[in-house]
């Protein structure tokens, strides 16, 4: 599976939204870019997933670049709910392979 | 549906104790899944299954063991519990391979 660069960490105010990047350079045609957060220690929770066209769901929206190196994950309207820790994996038929994601901190 | 179970949520062992982590899911899913997490790192894959009786080792399987005689139960194995394996075990499971992964609440385990 293609590895990926996030930064260690970012913030952003709350009722902003949070845009967060993600490259993946070495990235292969079937394969998929997958966001998860993890919130305190808690399980990991999906949050989307798309191949190259840009996804929207009711969490957030995915854009993926045309050439399909980077993506950034986009949560339109932060809440300190959202707080946590996102992973930004890309993955074809194999396992799910995990990094150390980027810490986001939603100020008030 | 309950989605994915873990027990237990805590757990003391002393060095060289035994213990079995207990995964189930009621999705009838194919794919299960056992991942460790140390603090501030992500997760590491230690075994996984595609399905009943079959099972393969991911990148960290030393000292463990799993086995996988029904859809619903993935159950964990440790064996001579050592203070490395003081971690966060999550188990996870998917309807197929590129589907979203879903997660329990995690085992939390101290060696000492």
């Amino acid at each position: 599976d293609a590895k990926t660069t996030q930064p260690p960490s970012m913030d952003c105010a709350e009722g902003r939204a949070a845009n967060l990047p993600c490259n993946h350079s070495t990235i292969s045609g079937n394969e998929y870019v997958y966001w998860y957060r993890q919130i305190h220690s808690q399980g990991p929770q999906y949050i989307i997933h798309g191949l190259k066209n840009n996804e929207t769901n009711e969490m957030a929206s995915l854009i993926i670049t045309e050439d399909r190196k980077s993506s950034t994950l986009i949560l339109p309207h932060a809440t300190l709910r959202d707080t946590a820790v996102y992973y930004c994996i890309v993955k074809g038929n194999s396992k799910l392979t995990f990094g150390k994601g980027i810490t986001l901190s939603v100020r008030p | 549906n309950a989605g994915v179970t873990q027990t237990p949520k805590f757990r003391i062992l002393k060095i060289g104790q035994s213990m079995t982590l207990q995964c189930a899911q009621d999705m009838n899913h194919n794919y299960m899944y056992w991942y460790r997490q140390d603090p501030g790192m992500g997760l590491k894959l230690i075994y996984y299954s595609v399905g009943a009786g079959i099972t393969d080792k991911g990148e960290v399987p030393n000292g463990y063991n799993v086995s996988r005689s029904t859809t619903e139960y993935f159950p964990l194995r440790l064996e001579l519990a050592a203070p490395s394996q003081t971690s966060v075990y999550f188990c996870a499971s998917t309807h197929v391979s590129n589907s979203p992964l879903h997660f329990g609440n995690g085992t939390r385990l101290t060696v000492t």
